[in-house]
């Protein structure tokens, strides 16, 4: 089914770890984006991209690495994880010009740090 | 500072029922807004959107009201059902649509 999927689902981390989280969307959108969802915090954009090759900082995107080498996917990476970075994590994809058609949501990876 | 707010962590509504779900931002240059509704361990899906141009938007058993001068918006679900049972985000944008500042959600329950 066309979508947008993430990988892992699930990671246990231990504090000071590096991590990667996979991205891929197979709707063509130029837009992908990465959130994080806290509890009494709503979602919040950690880092977006606009096009392959390019990123752009969001609300919360110290800790937090990307990069869209294919416009397919979008890679979130954490390079020395903390536990204030456990939390579930978004990807996201939309066409641009279309923004009243709203995103395409990964199901999450739920991440913990320990 | 939480540009956009969601007041009310919960609510509960008889099926049937009209369900009315608020959000309040704070940003006068957001043209863009949608409502998200949420299922456990998913993502978020879309559901309304409305534009700054406009005061209210419907789709089916669905009505988003803007009020820019009290920078409000509101969800309608008329009739509610047991199926509209989850959380539901309101998001808005400024007019370069790339970045979406979301509320805290609030968790509908339709009690059938």
């Amino acid at each position: 089914n066309a979508g947008v999927t993430q990988t892992p689902k699930f990671r246990v981390l231990k504090t000071g770890q590096s991590m990667t989280l996979l991205c891929a969307q197979d709707m063509n959108h130029e837009y992908m984006y990465w959130y994080r969802q806290d509890p009494g915090m709503g979602l919040r954009l950690i880092h977006y991209s606009v096009g392959e090759g390019t990123t752009a900082k969001g609300e919360v995107p110290d800790g937090y690495n990307v990069s869209r080498l294919k416009k397919q996917n979008f890679l979130l990476g954490l390079e020395s994880a903390a536990p204030s970075q456990t939390s579930v994590y978004f990807c996201a994809s939309s066409y641009p010009l279309m923004v009243l058609y709203g995103y395409t949501f990964g199901s999450g990876t739920r991440l913990t740090v320990v | 500072d939480q540009q956009v707010k969601q007041n009310s962590p919960s609510l509960s509504v008889q099926e049937g029922r009209i369900s009315i779900l608020n959000c309040d931002y704070t940003n006068s240059m957001f043209d863009y807004f949608l409502w998200y509704k949420k299922y456990p361990a998913e993502g978020p899906t879309f559901l309304i959107s409305i534009s700054s141009i406009k005061d209210k938007n419907e789709d089916g058993r669905f009505t988003v009201f803007l009020n820019k001068s009290a920078k409000h918006l509101s969800l309608h679900i008329v009739p509610s059902q047991p199926g509209d049972s989850a959380v539901y985000f309101c998001a808005a944008s400024p007019n370069t649509g790339n970045q979406f500042y979301f509320g805290t959600g609030t968790s509908l329950t339709v009690i059938p």
